[in-house]
């Protein structure tokens, strides 16, 4: 069975503190795919990252970076520098052998100014 | 260019009745999905399409759902006899070839069940 956990249902920083937006997945596939989509207030999930089972190189793009670990099954998220604008839910997907896209339930991040 | 378009934004309906939502995907995407959206949950897998076909159709709730996608384009969503529990907002998206690569998705149809 496939599955996604995300653990932290809502956090709340300070504008320009940094956030990590946590991600765990089960899979017994060996090539997978994993993902990463905001949903702002306006409802349209918004593309941010995939990445390939083979590929454990982290990404950094801008303010935001991914961690991803298979040895934990993790595939995390980090805004630096947070800002306002940043406020939404963050869905982490997980896509392996079959045509699924399993979400996990979100992560509202409320960022303060 | 053009993303996932999908109508009615907003659909209300009464508790019985049969509802159709369409999903427009992005030009030369083969692959579409449905979803399913409720209040404080992440997307549920509905349908798949591979062209004009339904290659995995195992989220479908039951068999008052229905989903067709005749020219391998634009795809409807059928809903019969329609119960309050069907309240939720219905996401499309759509993908180049569906081998794992990026799925877009459209701002949804919210339908409301009186």
């Amino acid at each position: 069975a496939q599955k996604v956990t995300q653990a932290q249902t809502e956090i709340s920083v300070v504008e320009k503190e940094d956030v990590t937006l946590d991600c765990v997945y089960e899979t017994r596939d060996t090539t997978y795919y994993l993902f990463w989509y905001k949903q702002p207030p306006s409802g349209e999930l918004v593309f941010l990252i995939r990445r390939n089972s083979f590929d454990e190189q982290n990404e950094i793009s801008g303010r935001y970076s991914w961690n991803f670990q298979k040895s934990t099954s993790s595939f995390n998220f980090t805004i630096t520098a947070s800002q306002v604008v940043d406020s939404a839910v963050y869905f982490c997907a997980l896509r392996g052998g079959t045509y699924k896209y399993i979400f996990g339930t979100g992560t509202r991040l409320k960022v303060l100014a | 260019g053009a993303g996932v378009s999908q109508t009615p934004s907003n659909k209300v309906t009464e508790k019985g009745k049969y509802v159709e939502l369409r999903c427009d995907p992005i030009s030369g995407h083969t692959a579409l999905y449905w979803y399913r959206q409720s209040l404080g949950q992440g997307p549920e897998f509905l349908i798949y399409f591979q062209g004009t076909g339904a290659a995995d159709d195992s989220g479908l709730p039951n068999d008052r759902f229905f989903a067709v996608r005749p020219e391998g384009s634009v795809s409807t969503l059928k809903i019969q006899r329609t119960e309050r529990g069907d309240s939720a907002v219905y996401l499309c998206a759509s993908s180049i070839d569906g081998g794992g690569d990026t799925q877009y998705f459209g701002p949804g149809t919210r339908l409301t069940v009186l």
